[in-house]
């Protein structure tokens, strides 16, 4: 079936530092692939999509690229602010079961000045 | 204001009580959407709706039901609640046209206590 896997939390980094999240999915037709953000307190908001192999996704300094031969959508940001504290999702979906959402169980970073 | 809403915000109820979790949207999509969040296993699809007369279960439906009152309504029951109910959930939208492109837009969510 398809499912999303995302590297575990907690994750905190010093402001500034690199950051990469690990996101890998299995999937059962040719998905879209997505990271969302999810702030304290708040609902989840879409961060940056990618629908085709060797796509780059970028929103907010946030980057990640589908990289098919390894079924692999890795976020990175090269410089993270206190401001990115948040929980992150890698998700899927493929068009033809219906526009079903796969979530991963979420990465949370905290940032620290 | 917002897109996506969710009322009530927040609800501590007993273990055996009927409550109704609900959710209206103004962006005019076709499609709505329950998941439930839970710490350490992401967010969990609950039922979805494709239109009015479209009802679909999800991944952990069991113990839940919906009602699509409308385009714009989608309403979440739990018939009798029970403690292992207790999570945050939220209600999503998408827009029925754009097909791979699809964003899931999310209301701020409902956090549910049984007792």
């Amino acid at each position: 079936g398809d499912s999303v896997t995302q590297m575990e939390g907690p994750v905190t980094l010093s402001e500034e530092a690199f950051l990469t999240i690990n996101c890998t999915y299995t999937a059962t037709g040719y998905p879209s692939l997505f990271w969302y953000v999810q702030y304290p307190g708040e609902g989840l908001q879409l961060l940056l999509k990618a629908t085709k192999a060797d796509d780059k996704g970028s929103n907010k300094g946030f980057e990640a690229t589908y990289r098919k031969e390894t079924t692999s959508f890795h976020l990175e940001k090269g410089s993270v602010q206190v401001s990115d504290s948040a929980v992150y999702f890698c998700a899927l979906v493929v068009l033809n079961t219906g526009n079903q959402f796969y979530f991963g169980t979420g990465t949370s970073l905290t940032v620290i000045p | 204001d917002a897109d996506v809403t969710q009322t009530p915000r927040n609800r501590i109820t007993k273990t055996g009580k009927r409550i109704m979790l609900e959710c209206s949207q103004t962006k005019g999509h076709d499609r709505m959407y329950w998941y439930r969040q839970d710490p350490g296993l992401g967010l969990r699809l609950i039922y979805y709706s494709f239109d009015v007369k479209d009802i679909n279960k999800g991944e952990i439906s069991d113990g839940y039901s919906v009602s699509r009152q409308a385009q714009a309504k989608f309403s979440l029951s739990l018939e009798s609640a029970i403690p292992n109910q207790t999570a945050l959930y939220f209600c999503a939208t998408s827009d029925f046209g754009t097909g791979l492109n699809n964003e899931q837009f999310f209301g701020p969510g409902t956090r549910l206590t049984v007792l």
